[in-house]
């Protein structure tokens, strides 16, 4: 089947170290969008890619950067990380060749742990 | 800018009986919603979809939702429920060339 793929599902670093967290879509989709999402909230928007066009969310801090080297992968890297970005990180995907109105699929998520 | 609320945070209700989960949203243009559950450790699951047309709208497990217009609401609801349907739902809505708006999410509890 068809799917968005996150690694790993789980995920433990050391405050400050460096952390790169990984998506792979067999969708073909040209939309992918990483969420951030903390226990009992609603998921909250880093940044998206529309094909190659990289998308900030204002309030994203300088901290999280993401790469897609192809329209199959995108990353999540976090230069380094405090105990404020353990949080589930969720990576979703969206065609817009059907129109803005097509939902996003997401993966199962990694949930990040900082010690 | 258009925005979400979810009244209710978490909803407790017995197996087999009907549950509601409201959603109601603000925005000067047309919209487009969805619902979506989340169980434990896991993404989000697309439920349902309203683009245009028919304002109820069937999803998967059972579960309908209506589009009401003039209340701004999309409420989720399901006559019958199962202790399986124990998640987090969220209420979604966009609009042409932007991003998605989530609500706050609520919980639901089936009971046994």
């Amino acid at each position: 089947d068809a799917m968005v793929i996150q690694n790993p599902r789980y995920q433990v670093t050391q405050f400050g170290k460096p952390v790169t967290l990984s998506c792979s879509q067999t969708l073909n989709h040209n939309v992918m969008y990483w969420y951030q999402q903390k226990s009992s909230q609603a998921p909250k928007l880093l940044f998206h890619y529309y094909d190659k066009d990289f998308n900030n969310e204002a309030d994203t801090p300088d901290n999280f950067q993401s790469r897609r080297p192809n329209t199959s992968f995108c990353f999540l890297d976090i230069r380094s990380p405090g105990l404020g970005d353990a949080a589930m990180y969720l990576c979703a995907t969206r065609s817009s060749g059907e129109g803005y109105n097509q939902p996003q699929h997401f993966g199962d998520g990694t949930r990040l742990s900082i010690l | 800018a258009q925005s979400v609320t979810q009244l209710d945070s978490q909803v407790p209700v017995f197996e087999e009986a009907p549950v509601e989960l409201r959603c109601n949203y603000s925005s000067s243009v047309s919209v487009y919603l969805f619902w979506y559950v989340q169980y434990p450790n896991q993404g989000l699951q697309l439920l349902l979809k309203y683009l245009s047309g028919s304002t109820l709208v069937k999803g998967i497990n059972g579960f309908e939702a209506e589009f009401n217009k003039s209340q701004t609401s999309f409420h989720l609801r399901k006559p019958s429920v199962h202790i399986s349907d124990t998640a987090e739902y969220f209420c979604a809505v966009t609009v042409y060339g932007q991003n998605f708006v989530f609500g706050p999410g609520t919980r639901l509890s089936v009971l046994p």
